[in-house]
């Protein structure tokens, strides 16, 4: 079952902040966060794995609301760099195989 | 660390031939591989997962024997796509996880035109 994102696209201005957001129709048990840039394969930001679970690196965090069966990441202070398509990706409880990527979100961050 | 690589990066061929992507762990041991195919400006749709010395679990609407999927050691997947079509034409991108871990490695992706 994929995961749905919103907003489909977001345009910024350098510095600026985002919010991305991930549901699931379904019990998440797992929420991963990864970024494409075109022509590129996805690169792995961030793993939350509990409910309430809060976590970031620099200026990119997410968090993990397992009852509402959604994730948030947030961007803060945008920077050219962080352009991309941002995909969250849910798995299963017990197999990790399970796994399947959002809709994804397009970053556009401008001077 | 956790890296992966694949190989070709993309491969042009003509209708009715077979492709074969490989997919390597380069610093990591890989229990599980798993197989995605992109179109343009969609996500990433997993095609089938496999387990190092095990058969391929493919999701559904996936011909198990047109993508032919091998995972002979903890470092090495292959894809092969049978019989290419025009339609098969698409990035086809593997990722790699450890044992015991929940994330994903990609690897570079693999560009395959069909003619």
């Amino acid at each position: 079952q994929q995961p749905v994102q919103s907003p489909q696209a977001v345009i910024l201005r350098e510095g600026e902040d985002a919010v991305i957001n991930c549901s699931s129709s379904k019990a998440l048990y797992s929420v991963h966060w990864y970024r494409q840039k075109h022509g590129e394969a996805p690169v792995f930001l961030m793993i939350l794995l509990k409910g309430g679970e809060q976590k970031g690196h620099e200026k990119i965090s997410a968090s993990f609301n397992e009852k509402k069966q959604q994730s948030s990441l947030y961007l803060t202070a945008s920077q050219l760099s962080y352009s991309g398509t941002y995909f969250c990706g849910t798995g299963g409880l017990y197999n990790f195989n399970k796994f399947y990527f959002g809709s994804g979100t397009k970053l556009n961050v401008k001077p | 660390g956790a890296v992966v690589s694949q190989h070709p990066s993309w491969v042009i061929c003509k209708s009715g031939t077979s492709v074969k992507i490989e997919c390597r762990s380069l610093d990591f041991q890989a229990t599980t591989m798993f197989w995605y195919r992109q179109f343009p400006k969609q996500s990433l749709m997993l095609m089938a997962t496999s387990n190092e010395g095990s058969k391929a679990t493919y999701e559904q609407g996936v011909e198990k024997d047109k993508f032919l999927i091998n995972h002979a050691s903890l470092t090495l997947s292959t894809l092969t796509v049978t019989s290419a079509h025009p339609e098969d034409s698409s990035f086809y991108i593997c990722s790699a996880r450890a044992s015991g871990r929940r994330e994903q490695y990609f690897g570079p992706g693999t560009r395959l035109t069909v003619t």
